[in-house]
């Protein structure tokens, strides 16, 4: 069966530091591959999504990257975080065929001080 | 700009009766719609799919109606339980942009004994 995997579930980490956030799925082949934000009140927003190895669309401008190295591995980086990246981050795959919902991972849960 | 709104941001009802949620959209025209259940700190589980060209789509105690011309969606859950307790995310799928999920905020549901 497929599963998804996202570490660590939580984070604090100071303004102006590195991030790297990495999902990983199994059981499958060539997902696509989500990053989501979940600030506190907010809906979920869409990030990244990732098609196929090396291929990366960016839904908003941000202070966030996305890389997808392996066809089952999806990261979330940046380079120095914002108070504003603060939130709850959820890696997401979608089977084959659209009939499927998403299938999110655990989360993250990112506190920027 | 494309708008989701879930009618109330909290809805309480007495077990064993049936919770009616509501989404509602604008500026959209969904090929597929959504909806998920999110515990505290967990990710969104997948409940149901529901095509444009269908009006109605049902799983055990839940069902989902999908009104293109109303713009909107109503997700019921007959003879709740306390064990329903949780947030309900509508989510809309763009025929444009197939494979990418946009959120409403969520409708937290309790259900008391």
């Amino acid at each position: 069966s497929q599963t998804i995997h996202q570490w660590p579930a939580t984070l604090v980490q100071p303004v102006g530091s590195p991030l790297s956030l990495e999902c990983t799925v199994e059981g499958t082949s060539n997902p696509n591959l989500y990053w989501y934000r979940q600030a506190a009140g907010r809906g979920l927003q869409l990030l990244f999504y990732s098609v196929g190895i090396g291929q990366i669309s960016s839904e908003v401008p941000q202070n966030l990257s996305a890389s997808r190295p392996q066809d089952r591995q999806f990261i979330l980086s940046s380079k120095k975080l914002l108070l504003s990246d603060s939130g709850f981050y959820l890696c997401a795959w979608r089977g084959a065929g659209l009939k499927y919902g998403y299938t999110f991972g655990s989360g993250t849960r990112l506190t920027v001080v | 700009s494309q708008k989701i709104e879930q009618n109330s941001e909290a809805l309480n009802i007495q077990e064993g009766k049936t919770a009616t949620l509501t989404c509602n959209y604008t500026n959209y025209s969904p090929a597929y719609l959504q909806w998920y259940r999110q515990d505290p700190g967990r990710g969104p589980v997948f409940l149901l799919l529901i095509r444009e060209n269908e009006k109605e789509k049902r799983k055990e105690r839940l069902k989902v109606t999908f009104d293109t011309t109303l713009k909107q969606s109503l997700f019921h859950i007959t003879a709740s339980q306390p064990a329903d307790s949780a947030t309900y995310l509508c989510a809309l799928e763009r025929g444009s942009t197939l494979g990418r999920l946009y959120f409403g905020r969520g409708t937290q549901l309790t259900v008391w004994p």
